[in-house]
C-alpha cells in the first residue's frame, strides 16, 4: 500500500522560530519520488521540492531545508527563522510506480502552519 | 510563462445541472492530472492522462464524472448530473514525464 502520513495537523509558531514539518511515507516500490507543496490561503498549490529515492542528500534552499531518511521512511521539512508569509498548508506527496500507477501523487493530509508576528 | 490554466475559477450551480471544468496544461507537458480537494478527503486523484490517453481513472467517483483530453492542450472534466456532495476545489496539474507536477489555480465548485 502507498501512504503518506503527516501527523501534525496544525502548528503555530512565533516569527523567527524554526519549525519542522514531519512526513512519513509507505511504498513497496524501490523507485519513487517525494514532494513538498505549499498551499497558501489564496488556494493555489506551489511546488517546493522533488526528491528521488536514490538521492538521500539533504537539501537546503534559503530558509528551507529537507531531510530525507530512507531508514525511517521520512522526508521532513524545516523552515528556519519562520516568517508570517510562511503561513500556509504544507503537503507532502509520494509518486511511485507501484502497480503501474506511474506519475500520480499520493498526498498526505497536510499540516497547517501559522506563523504569528 | 503561462502556467496551467483552469476555467472557470468559481462555479455555482444547482443540483442536477451539468458542470464542465476546463484545463489547459503547460505546453510540452505529456501528463495531465485532475485532482479534487475537500476538507473530508483532502487531495485525491481523479484521473490522469499520458499523451492524451487516460491511464488511470480509478479515482473517478461515479459514472456521473467523465474526463476527456481531445488534444495535448486541452482537457475537460464533466459532472452530469451534479450533486451537492460534488462541491470541492478541482485542480488540474501537468508534468513532463514523472517530473514535478505544476498545478492550476483550481476551480471552486459549489452545487446547491
Amino acid at each position: 500500500a502507498q501512504k503518506v502520513t503527516q501527523a501534525q495537523t496544525e502548528i503555530s509558531v512565533v516569527e523567527k522560530e524554526d519549525v519542522t514539518l514531519d512526513c512519513v511515507y509507505e511504498t513497496r516500490d524501490t523507485t519513487y519520488y517525494l514532494f513538498w507543496y505549499k498551499q497558501p490561503p489564496s488556494g493555489e498549490l506551489v511546488f517546493l521540492i522533488r526528491r528521488n529515492s536514490f538521492d538521500e542528500q539533504n537539501e537546503i534552499s534559503g530558509r528551507y531545508s529537507w531531510n530525507f531518511q530512507k531508514s525511517t521512511s521520512s522526508f521532513n521539512f524545516t523552515i528556519t527563522a519562520s516568517q508570517v508569509v510562511d503561513s500556509a498548508v504544507y503537503f507532502c506527496a509520494l509518486s511511485s510506480n507501484y502497480g503501474g500507477s506511474q506519475g500520480n501523487l499520493i498526498f498526505g493530509k497536510g499540516t497547517k502552519l501559522s506563523v504569528k508576528p | 510563462d503561462a502556467g496551467v490554466i483552469q476555467s472557470p475559477r468559481h462555479e455555482v450551480t444547482e443540483m442536477g445541472q451539468e458542470v464542465t471544468l476546463r484545463c489547459k496544461p503547460i505546453s510540452g507537458h505529456d501528463y495531465l492530472f485532475w485532482y479534487r480537494q475537500t476538507m473530508m478527503r483532502g487531495l485525491e486523484l481523479l484521473i490522469y492522462f499520458n499523451n492524451n490517453v487516460p491511464i488511470d481513472d480509478s479515482g473517478m467517483p461515479e459514472d456521473r464524472f467523465s474526463a476527456k483530453m481531445p488534444n495535448a492542450s486541452f482537457s475537460t472534466l464533466k459532472i452530469q448530473p451534479s450533486e451537492p456532495r460534488d462541491s470541492a476545489v478541482y485542480f488540474c496539474a501537468s508534468s513532463f514525464r514523472r517530473g514535478e507536477q505544476f498545478f492550476g489555480p483550481g476551480t471552486r465548485l459549489t452545487v446547491l
